[in-house]
């Protein structure tokens, strides 16, 4: 059974610091990672999707990267901002991508202006 | 947002009574997801469809039934809801013009007294 971890549970720093947040997952067979935000009381809003055979995926201030045969993913933020405050999700997929995500329980991330 | 809307968004109900949570969509996806969110249990698939009348077991499905009748519309009910089953609930769908890209709907609030 597929698990997901993601450390550390909780995150506060100053803004203006770039950051790294961490994914793990113990199945290297995956179909695709995401990563995902959410603020409170809201759905998930979709950041970044890795598929298996990428090793990195950027967006404006954000970049994850992909390391299936160890396990692990990181979601790098640059410069952040206390807009960026939220919980941050990892989630893999596997069974050719349609059997529904595995999450990680977040990473609850606050920017101190 | 790929045209999600859940109803309804807020639902208060007592034990033993059925309920049943709507998932509509208005881009002809596919594959469409019901998960639930729990404070230290994270995100967890309930069931998922495939295609109209084509509908599987999640990691949680005991309690709760789905039916799938048209593409747009994936329904959920909880035959007789217990207090363990007051959670948020959110649908998902894949976009597979999006790289296979899920996405989710705003949440349904539901608490059973």
């Amino acid at each position: 059974k597929q698990e997901v971890t993601q450390i550390p549970a909780a995150l506060s720093v100053p803004e203006g610091e770039n950051l790294v947040l961490n994914c793990s997952f113990t199945d290297s067979a995956i179909y695709n990672l995401q990563w995902f935000r959410q603020d409170p009381g809201k759905g998930l809003t979709s950041l970044l999707l890795i598929q298996s055979s990428q090793r990195e995926q950027t967006s404006g201030r954000l970049n994850a990267s992909l390391d299936k045969s160890s396990g692990r993913s990181t979601l790098y933020i640059a410069a952040s901002q206390p807009g960026d405050s939220a919980t941050y999700l990892c989630a893999v997929s596997s069974g050719g991508g349609a059997d529904g995500l595995t999450f990680g329980k977040g990473t609850h991330l606050i920017i101190q202006p | 947002d790929a045209g999600i809307t859940q109803s309804p968004r807020h639902k208060v109900t007592e034990t033993g009574t059925p309920v049943t949570l709507r998932c509509h969509q208005t881009e002809n996806h596919r594959y469409m997801y019901w998960y639930r969110q729990d404070p230290g249990h994270g995100l967890r698939l309930i069931h998922y469809s495939y295609g109209v009348k084509d509908t599987d077991k999640g990691e949680v499905s005991d309690g709760y039934s789905v039916s799938r009748s048209k593409t747009e519309d994936f329904l959920l009910t909880l035959e007789s809801a217990t207090s363990s089953q007051t959670s948020v609930y959110f649908c998902a769908i894949i976009s597979t013009d999006r790289g296979n890209t899920i996405y989710f709907g705003e949440g349904s609030w539901l608490t059973v007294v």
